[in-house]
């Protein structure tokens, strides 16, 4: 089965780091790109972060500079590594896999999410 | 970076046609993707390319891109389709290269 689960959210203060994992199944990171996408309480999907197979990273403005995306190969997982954390991150995160099969720049597989909260 | 405006809400009986806006800057030059995401779920692809359906989408879900405006039409709508509508645009020129549209509540009467 095709899938991406996400695991490592939590509760944490702010000003504190916290990293997530994205593990894919059925579905080589390496070869596809990544992204991980957020929804904070009450409020519409944002993008936060991409990976493409070669490496280049890009990342939505609220978060340049403090997350950072990557990936090991050797466990076909993507991390998420955040530092200095606010509570307005605080959000529902989702990691989102385009497998190829349809657009390029369209998400076509989605874990079930991981929610961080920051808060003191 | 590209901002995507879409009506906060829209209501619909059972049966009848939902269409849902996504506003933005030349974004008939871009290509456009549209999402369903119930409470609960992750979201569902729904169209991508502008007008594609994918596997096991139902040909109810159609949707146009010209000029500065997006639309994802729902035509009979039905009880299950009442979710969270959300566009999405890639643009390999712009930073960042992914944007969501605001959002857009469906809700069935």
């Amino acid at each position: 089965e095709v899938q991406l689960v996400e695991t490592g959210g939590g509760l944490i203060k702010p000003g504190e780091s916290l990293i997530l994992s994205c593990a894919a199944s059925g579905f080589v990171a390496s070869d596809n790109y990544v992204s991980w996408v957020r929804q904070a309480p009450g409020k519409g999907l944002e993008w936060v972060s991409v990976l493409y197979p070669p490496g280049n990273t890009y990342y939505a403005d609220s978060v340049k500079g403090r997350f950072t995306i990557s990936r090991d190969n050797s466990k076909n997982t993507i991390h998420l590594q955040m530092t200095n954390l606010r509570p307005e991150d605080t959000a529902l995160y989702y990691c989102a896999g385009e497998t190829g099969v349809v657009s390029s720049g369209a998400f076509d597989l989605w874990g079930q999410g991981t929610m961080v909260t920051v808060s003191s | 970076s590209s901002v995507l405006t879409q009506p906060p809400s829209v209501s619909v009986a059972p049966g009848d046609t939902a269409r849902i806006t996504c506003g933005g800057n030349y974004i008939g030059n871009k290509i456009v993707h549209w999402y369903q995401h119930k409470p609960g779920q992750a979201p569902l692809l729904v169209i991508y390319h502008d007008t594609d359906r994918p596997s096991g989408i139902p040909e109810r879900f159609s949707a146009s891109n010209s000029g500065n405006t997006a639309t994802l039409t729902i035509s009979r709508v039905e009880a299950g389709d009442e979710a969270d509508y959300y566009c999405q645009v890639w643009d390999t020129s712009s930073v960042p290269p992914y944007v969501f549209g605001s959002g857009t509540r469906v809700t069935v009467l």
